[in-house]
C-alpha cells in the first residue's frame, strides 16, 4: 500500500519569507498527486493536483508544487507566504487498483503553517 | 453555491449511546466518502459509496455504519461510541470514482466529542 510522509509537522514563517513544504510518497508507479489546504475553521480544499505532463505545477494563491520521480518527492512551495496563509496543508497520493477500479486518497499527516506578521 | 454540507459540526455523545453524523451534497457527485480524521492525524477513509454500491475499507471496526438513501444524502453511523472514537468527521464527494482525475471535494467535518 502507499504512503504518504510529510516532514514537518508545524513550520512558523513571518511574512514574506519562502515557503517549502516536503512531501514524499512511497509508490513507484503512475502516481496522480495532490496538495489540500484546511484555512482555520474551514474545509479542506484543493491547492493544486498532478496527473501527468510539466512536473511543476501551479495552484491557486500563488502555490506550486514540483514532482521529481526520482526522489518520490512532491513538494509544495510559495516565494512569498502572507499571514492569510496560516492553515494545515495536506499531501495526498490517489492510490487505485481496487476492487470495482475505484480510486481513493492517501493523505499524510499534514504541516501546520504560521505565519506571524 | 454547490457544496457539501455536514451536520452537526459538533457533536456531543456518551460513550455507548449510538450517534448519526449526516451528510449532503448539492454536486450531484456519484461518489460520497466518510473520513475519520484524529488529531494532528492524517484524513483515513472509512468507507465510501459509488451510487448505491458500499466499500468499506478492511480495517474499518464493525462498530461503524454507511447509509446513502437518496444522491443527495449520506450518513454515518457509530452505534457504539468509544473514547477512542472522538475524531473529525470529513464527508467527501467526487464526480467519478473510477476515473483518475479525481478531485474530492470536502465538507466543513463534524467533531465528535465521547464523554
Amino acid at each position: 500500500a502507499q504512503s504518504v510522509s510529510q516532514h514537518n509537522h508545524h513550520v512558523i514563517l513571518s511574512e514574506a519569507a519562502s515557503l517549502e513544504l516536503g512531501c514524499n510518497y512511497s509508490y513507484g508507479g503512475t502516481v496522480n498527486l495532490f496538495w489540500y489546504v484546511q484555512y482555520p475553521g474551514q474545509h479542506l480544499q484543493l491547492l493544486l493536483k498532478y496527473f501527468s505532463g510539466d512536473p511543476l505545477v501551479k495552484g491557486i494563491k500563488g502555490f506550486e508544487a514540483e514532482f521529481i520521480k526520482s526522489k518520490f518527492s512532491f513538494n509544495l512551495r510559495k516565494p512569498s507566504v502572507q499571514w492569510s496563509d496560516t492553515a494545515e496543508y495536506f499531501c495526498a497520493v490517489m492510490q487505485g487498483g481496487f476492487s470495482g477500479g475505484y480510486n481513493k486518497l492517501i493523505f499524510g499527516a499534514g504541516t501546520r503553517l504560521a505565519v506571524h506578521p | 453555491d454547490a457544496m457539501v454540507i455536514q451536520n452537526p459540526r459538533y457533536q456531543v455523545t456518551q460513550f455507548g449511546k449510538p450517534v448519526t453524523l449526516s451528510c449532503s451534497q448539492t454536486l450531484n457527485h456519484n461518489v460520497m466518502y466518510w473520513y475519520q480524521q484524529k488529531s494532528s492525524q492524517a484524513p483515513k477513509l472509512l468507507f465510501h459509496y459509488y451510487d448505491k454500491d458500499f466499500n468499506n475499507e478492511a480495517d474499518t471496526p464493525d462498530n461503524f455504519q454507511s447509509r446513502r438513501p437518496n444522491t443527495s444524502f449520506c450518513f454515518l453511523d457509530i452505534r457504539s461510541p468509544g473514547l477512542g472514537d472522538a475524531a473529525m468527521y470529513l464527508c467527501a464527494t467526487s464526480r467519478d470514482g473510477l476515473a483518475i482525475y479525481n478531485e474530492q471535494f470536502f465538507g466543513p467535518g463534524t467533531r465528535l466529542t465521547v464523554l
